[in-house]
């Protein structure tokens, strides 16, 4: 099945400065790929989406870009906030008669004012 | 629209009790998926219904066991519980084609003691 692989687990940044999260995915069919936040005692909160027909996507100071040959795709955020401090998931979703969505292991993102 | 909703938000049981949690969807979803979210192991996948029917299934034991009505809302028992079962879950309503975005909601903390 699919193996979504993300690093680091933890990122520390300064307000202002950008932070890019990085995921690794297993199964050449999955062709969805979506990023998620999760604040303490929330459930997880779609940010971005890509399918794997386009290679980048942005939407305001959030981008995510993708490289289906090597299999990894990255979120990048500008300008980071104080309330972009959160926990980051990314997740694959194959094709086919067992589609789901995998989940990688989440980073938890500090952004020091 | 209202987001998706779950009752109990908090719930505390023993070993060896039962317990059902409900989830509604996004009025118009008729895609439901169950997740498990734990420390050590993340966001995991526990199964998904679509119309009634359950579509698709991850690897936990059959103490885990769903059902959607025909309102898209649905329920998710677990029996024999078990410590291990103490997690945060979760469910995502989308409206049921492949690839569409999951929406979550706030999740129901289990304590298992």
């Amino acid at each position: 099945g699919e193996n979504v692989e993300q690093h680091p687990s933890t990122l520390s940044v300064q307000e202002g400065d950008s932070a890019v999260i990085k995921c690794t995915y297993s199964d050449s069919a999955s062709n969805y790929f979506p990023w998620y936040k999760q604040e303490l005692g929330k459930g997880p909160q779609l940010i971005i989406d890509i399918r794997s027909n386009v290679g980048e996507k942005k939407d305001q100071r959030i981008a995510v870009t993708l490289n289906k040959t090597a299999k990894h795709f990255s979120l990048h955020i500008t300008e980071t906030q104080p309330e972009d401090s959160a926990v980051y998931f990314c997740a694959a979703r194959t094709t086919g008669a067992n589609s789901k969505l995998t989940f990688g292991k989440g980073i938890t993102l500090s952004v020091r004012p | 629209k209202a987001g998706v909703t779950q009752t109990p938000r908090y719930l505390i049981k023993t070993r060896g009790q039962q317990v059902t949690l409900s989830c509604s969807p996004i009025s118009g979803h008729r895609s439901v998926s169950w997740y498990q979210q734990t420390p050590g192991q993340g966001l995991q996948f526990l199964f998904e219904y679509f119309s009634e029917t359950q579509r698709n299934k991850g690897n936990f034991p059959g103490r885990f066991s769903g059902r959607q009505f025909s309102n898209s809302r649905s329920e998710m028992n677990v029996s024999t519980l078990e410590l291990g079962d103490s997690a945060l879950y979760l469910c995502a309503s989308s409206q049921g084609s492949e690839g569409d975005t999951q929406y979550f909601g706030p999740g129901t903390r289990l304590t298992v003691l």
